[in-house]
């Protein structure tokens, strides 16, 4: 069974940068899925960050293409995610999840616990 | 992008009622959609895939039909632990995109 988890400072400053990792477990990051960030303001819907292939090979929204990065660590079995210059406005609930195909049908199937991610002062 | 617009957002019901939630895409997705539960505090879980797919260990209840631009999520029978919300999300392309959400609650 896959399971992902979150981890990282969950209070990050205006301006300043937002870090996270998320660890697998349970199976090789090295299989050929995409490992995506997807975020969640309070009280909001899903919002799609980015992804990235076992390759390293990388997809991101083009509202956050600016300020985002998401790496990979094939030797801890960990991608992260690092997004700059934060506002109030990514204060968000974080999730890492596996983007999966089943007869070239796509989905998210695994997904972290999610962690909170405030921007204050 | 591609929009996906949810309705109704929010719907109220009994238990054994039966439930139609509706997402439509800005443009032809084909049988690209997903759909997810979420209850507070966790995080989704996938319910339906490839529009009319159930994923593994999902109870029956639960079905998924469209293509194209119109898509549906039908519970046959709500059950206690199916008040909550509810996402449509197109497989497409990228950028990915979620509906707005269905909170569905007691009547």
């Amino acid at each position: 069974q896959v399971q992902l988890q979150e981890s990282g400072p969950g209070l990050v400053k205006p301006s300043g940068t937002l870090s996270l990792t998320c660890t697998v477990s349970g199976g090789s990051i090295n299989y050929p899925y995409w490992w995506s960030w997807v975020r969640q303001p309070p009280g909001k819907g899903l919002e799609w960050i980015g992804d990235i292939y076992h390759s390293g090979t990388t997809d991101y929204n083009p509202s956050l293409k600016s300020r985002v990065t998401i790496s990979v660590d094939k030797s801890k079995n960990q991608f992260s995610l690092r997004l700059n210059s934060v506002t109030a406005a990514d204060t968000a609930v974080y999730y890492c999840a596996r983007w999966s195909d089943g007869y070239n049908l796509y989905f998210f199937d695994y997904w972290g616990q999610g962690t909170l991610v405030t921007v204050s002062s | 992008d591609i929009q996906m617009i949810q309705s109704p957002s929010s719907l109220s019901a009994s238990v054994g009622d039966r439930v139609t939630i509706t997402c439509r895409a800005s443009q032809n997705i084909n049988i690209y959609l997903n759909w997810y539960q979420q209850t507070p505090g966790k995080a989704p879980k996938l319910l339906i895939y490839g529009a009319s797919n159930l994923h593994s260990g999902v109870p029956s209840r639960f079905s998924g039909g469209g293509s194209g631009t119109d898509f549906t999520l039908t519970i046959s029978s709500l059950q206690p632990e199916d008040f909550t919300t509810y996402y449509c999300q197109q497989s497409d392309s990228t950028p990915r995109t979620f509906g707005q959400g269905t909170k569905v609650d007691v009547k």
